[in-house]
């Protein structure tokens, strides 16, 4: 069964600490990874899609890695500021009509 | 660019009534299109996905149904609504291929009251 989890669910930070978010996966046949945030009773923003064929992604301040030998990705989020609070979902791809999502990290970023 | 447009954004009903989300996308086409479902806390649940026009295939036995009428046009129904049908609706819109990001609408809270 491919399960996605994140921990810890919830975070607090002060401003302008680095910070790293987690996700594991069961299963390594990922076809991709991909980082998304939510804003309260918001949709969902994708904010990093790493292939399974790659290790990493940058933008911004923002650099998401993938291992899949280990069934695991990083979310690193540099100089945090309070506008970044908000919940991250990462979601495993394993074709193109099958995504697996965590539940989420919240953020919240202290001025 | 590609765009995507869910309405209503929130929703009360009552048990036993009707139910229809609509879904369309713009700057695309023959998308693949997707219905999750988020419950608080919790993570995304794939309900539906279309590959294209009529084409539906459904991850778990429930309620509701879906349609995809046109191209660009993702309908999610019921015919009578059950309390636990509350929740967050997200339609998604997504590309054939691993590099593609998944696309989202903005949402509809639905309460079953």
């Amino acid at each position: 069964k491919q399960e996605v989890t994140q921990i810890p669910a919830a975070l607090s930070v002060p401003e302008g600490e680095n910070l790293v978010l987690n996700c594991s996966f069961t299963d390594s046949a990922i076809y991709n990874l991909q980082w998304f945030r939510q804003d309260p009773g918001k949709g969902l923003t994708s904010l990093l899609l790493i292939q399974s064929s790659q290790r990493e992604q940058t933008s911004g301040r923002l650099n998401a890695s993938l291992d899949k030998s280990s069934g695991r990705s990083t979310l690193y989020i540099a100089a945090s500021q309070p506008g970044d609070s908000a919940t991250y979902l990462c979601a495993g791809g394993y074709n193109n009509n099958d995504m697996r999502f965590g539940a989420g990290t919240r953020l919240t970023v202290k001025p | 660019s590609q765009t995507i447009h869910q309405w209503p954004a929130t929703l009360v009903q009552p048990v036993g009534s009707p139910l229809s989300l609509e879904c369309t996308v713009e700057g695309t086409s023959n998308p693949n299109l997707y219905w999750y479902r988020q419950a608080a806390g919790r993570g995304l649940q794939l309900l539906f996905y279309s590959v294209g026009i009529g084409q539906i295939s459904s991850e778990v036995p429930q309620n509701l149904s879906a349609s995809r009428p046109q191209d660009r046009q993702f309908i999610l129904s019921s015919k009578k609504l059950l309390l636990s049908d509350s929740g967050f609706y997200l339609c998604a819109w997504g590309g054939q291929l691993s590099n593609e990001k998944l696309l989202f609408g903005s949402g509809t809270q639905l309460s079953v009251l």
